[in-house]
C-alpha cells in the first residue's frame, strides 16, 4: 500500500486565510516532491527538497522537509482562489526507480 | 517542453473487454509510469518501467498488465475489463536514471467500464 501518509484529505478556506498539508513517511527518504493538480487537469510538478531540514519558497508557498527526512509540508500563506486543486507529495522508494504519491489533500478557496 | 500523450482522454468499455491504454513520451525517458486516481485514494501505483522490456508492480498490480516494447510507449492492459476498474488513469514519465526529478504527467484517461 501507499508508504507516504498525507492529511488532511480535504479542507475548505476563505480566502486569504493560510493552509497547510502534511505529508509523512515511516522510513527515511531521500528527497520529497510536491504536485498541484488543478480542477480537471493533471498533476504539475512544484519544487523538490532533498536535504534535512530545507525550507524553499515560491512566493506564498513555503516548503519545508524535516530533520529526519520523515515528514513534510506546503505552507500557503493568504489563499487566493487561484490556489484552488490537489496537492500532492510524493517520493522515490526503492532505490530511486518507484514514485509514490501521498493521497493527496483538496484545498478549495472561498472567496 | 515534455510532453506526455495518452491516447483517448475518454473510454467507455464493457466488462470483459481487453482494453488497452497507451501512453506516448517525446523526451528519451527511461522511466514511465502507470497510476489511477480515485477520490479519497490519491494516485495509486499499478506499474512502473525503468527500462524497454522491464516492468515492475507498483501497489495494485492485480487486474492489470504492461507493455514497454519500446521506450517512448508505456502501454497499460487491462485483460478483463471490470466495473472496479472505472478510474483515472494517469501515465507519467522522467529522465533517466536520476532519483531527483520531476514526473511528467499525461492529460489522463477516464475509463468507464460498464
Amino acid at each position: 500500500g501507499q508508504q507516504v501518509m498525507q492529511i488532511p484529505q480535504y479542507q475548505h478556506v476563505q480566502e486569504g486565510e493560510d493552509f497547510t498539508t502534511y505529508c509523512n513517511s515511516s522510513t527515511t527518504l531521500s528527497n520529497i516532491q510536491w504536485y498541484k493538480q488543478r480542477p480537471g487537469g493533471h498533476p504539475v510538478f512544484l519544487i523538490q527538497l532533498v536535504k534535512s531540514g530545507e525550507v524553499k519558497k515560491q512566493k506564498r508557498l513555503t516548503f519545508q522537509f524535516g530533520e529526519a527526512k520523515k515528514n513534510s509540508s506546503l505552507h500557503i500563506t493568504a489563499t487566493q482562489t487561484t490556489d484552488v486543486g490537489t496537492y500532492f507529495c510524493a517520493a522515490h522508494m526503492e532505490y530511486g526507480n518507484k514514485l509514490v504519491f501521498g493521497a493527496g489533500t483538496i484545498l478549495r478557496v472561498k472567496s | 517542453d515534455v510532453k506526455v500523450t495518452q491516447s483517448s482522454r475518454y473510454l467507455v468499455k464493457r466488462t470483459g473487454e481487453k482494453v488497452f491504454l497507451e501512453c506516448v513520451q517525446d523526451m528519451d525517458h527511461e522511466n514511465m509510469f502507470w497510476y489511477r486516481q480515485d477520490p479519497g485514494l490519491g494516485l495509486r501505483l499499478i506499474y512502473f518501467s525503468y527500462d524497454v522490456k522491464m516492468k515492475e508492480k507498483g501497489d495494485i498490480p492485480e487486474g492489470y498488465s504492461v507493455s514497454r516494447e519500446k521506450k517512448e510507449r508505456f502501454s497499460l492492459i487491462l485483460e478483463s475489463a471490470s466495473t472496479n476498474q472505472t478510474s483515472m488513469y494517469l501515465c507519467a514519465s522522467r529522465i533517466t536514471g536520476g532519483r531527483n526529478t520531476e514526473a511528467f504527467f499525461g492529460q489522463g484517461t477516464r475509463l468507464t467500464v460498464v
